[in-house]
């Protein structure tokens, strides 16, 4: 079992819906990523919290808008999506920033109509 | 293992055979290297990971070999098992844009023949 979880492991909205992912792991760990995968494809960096602070975001469109209000929490909150949006998004955690090994959670598999 | 287009890179090995998966990486800064193993429908798992200053390192059933002479990572994975099958990425920790992130290769399916 992973010991990064997120919520939901499903999700299907339309294009000006507003949703949530969260993400929540229990190890201590100071640093926290989203990424973004595609079918068949390598998982890409969207953001990194470092103490709860944005420190990396690699130009990911506004629609996405990363929270992270605690340690142990981290959500990404999505508006006005668009259909190419669609794909596996991946939480996971690390020690400190650019400490590895990451450790991933299972992700939310996210449609867009 | 690169991927092409839409398709990944498949290596098929029968149950009990050694694997071997190969992953050309690109920054010769790099200092930290890595192995995730992803199954259908679950995130990255991770398996081995090695440092810039070794060749070799092994773990259970696993073995990682770093080439940094000509940027080559591999996996080696001992009696392989059905519970083996999955998409396997190397991935990379150097100096880039990202700061020091981890950048990945394109994936390899191994697929185990009972």
């Amino acid at each position: 079992d992973t010991e990064v979880t997120q919520t939901p492991k499903h999700l299907v909205m339309g294009m000006t819906n507003k949703k949530s992912l969260k993400c929540e792991q229990h190890m201590g760990h100071r640093a926290m990523y989203w990424y973004k995968q595609k079918a068949k494809k390598p998982p890409e960096l969207m953001f990194v919290y470092s103490y709860e602070k944005l420190s990396i975001n690699e130009s990911v469109p506004s629609r996405f808008s990363p929270e992270c209000p605690n340690s142990s929490l981290l959500n990404l909150h999505l508006h006005a999506l668009q259909p190419e949006d669609s794909a596996l998004y991946l939480c996971a955690s690390s020690q400190d920033y650019g400490a590895q090994p990451q450790h991933f959670g299972d992700g939310t598999r996210l449609s867009i109509l | 293992g690169e991927s092409v287009g839409l398709h990944l890179p498949t290596l098929s090995v029968q149950e009990g055979d050694n694997s071997i998966i190969n992953c050309a990486y690109s920054n010769s800064a790099s200092d930290y290297f890595i192995w995730y193993k992803q199954e259908s429908g679950k995130g990255p798992q991770f398996i081995i990971d090695i440092r810039s200053n070794m060749d070799k390192r092994q773990g259970q059933r696993v073995t990682v070999l770093l080439n940094k002479t000509v940027k080559h990572l591999s996996l080696q994975i001992a009696a392989t098992q059905p519970g083996d099958s999955a998409v396997y990425f190397c991935a990379e920790r150097g100096f880039n844009n990202a700061g020091n992130m981890l950048t990945f290769g394109g994936g390899t399916r191994l697929m185990v023949k009972p």
